[in-house]
């Protein structure tokens, strides 16, 4: 089955509040993971990374915190605004043999609505 | 980051034509991909495109369908031939800038369609 996966396919948020967007993974050996921001008719824009030696790391109005106890990721968007409206995808290396340097594996995405 | 450019950004086109995508990088990369994202979809990587040598494909991905070309470090191109309409995806080029930290930046993608 997909490594990667995602809770919600759909979060919808009032402007300024904060959305926060999910992400299991199942492979207990991942060690890096990224979130990408899609706009409509764009390319998948890198947000923020974290490795496995970290818990959390923040970026500008962007938080990821990484469980690997559960093996759950999220991305957290403080004061979400309307240019925040994407498709957000978490992904991974894939670590199989054979596997390219550039393989991510991608979740399904969550589709973020920002209500004004 | 890097500035990357493709080439065209939308086709329409008929059964059993072939286009080839162009993407055009502003900066030093060390490795170039190409993904596809079918509609409503994630995103698969097709290939890794390698300079001067045959690309290499990921399981269900041939090079007699989906040839590629990367004469250069900045320059590739990916041709989709005989197409159908199963073929209708987002096409993204994808790059590994040198100093980035191994991160992987997008191309805006072609949205072809085949009718």
């Amino acid at each position: 089955g997909e490594s990667v996966g995602l809770h919600l396919p759909t979060l919808s948020v009032q402007e300024g509040d904060n959305s926060i967007i999910n992400c299991a993974y199942s492979n207990s050996a991942s060690d890096y993971f990224i979130w990408y921001k899609q706009e409509s008719g764009k390319g998948p824009q890198f947000i923020i990374d974290i490795r496995s030696n970290m818990d959390k790391r923040q970026g500008q109005r962007v938080t990821v915190l990484l469980n690997k106890t559960v093996k759950h990721l999220s991305l957290q968007i403080a004061a979400t605004q309307p240019g925040d409206s994407a498709v957000y995808f978490c992904a991974e290396p894939w670590v199989g043999y054979g596997g390219s340097q550039g393989n991510l594996i991608f979740g399904k995405g969550t589709k973020l609505s920002v209500k004004p | 980051s890097a500035v990357i450019s493709q080439k065209p950004s939308r086709d329409i086109c008929q059964r059993g034509t072939s286009l080839t995508i162009q993407c055009q990088v502003d900066s030093q990369v060390t490795m170039m991909f190409w993904y596809r994202q079918q509609p409503g979809q994630s995103l698969t990587l097709i290939a890794t495109a390698n300079q001067g040598s045959e690309a290499t494909y990921e399981s269900g991905f041939v090079i007699d369908k989906f040839p590629i070309s990367r004469p250069n470090l900045t320059f590739s191109t990916l041709t989709v031939s005989n197409m159908s309409p199963e073929d209708s995806s987002i096409y993204l080029c994808s790059v590994v800038v040198r100093g980035s930290d191994e991160k992987l930046f997008f191309g805006s993608g072609t949205q072809l369609s085949v009718l």
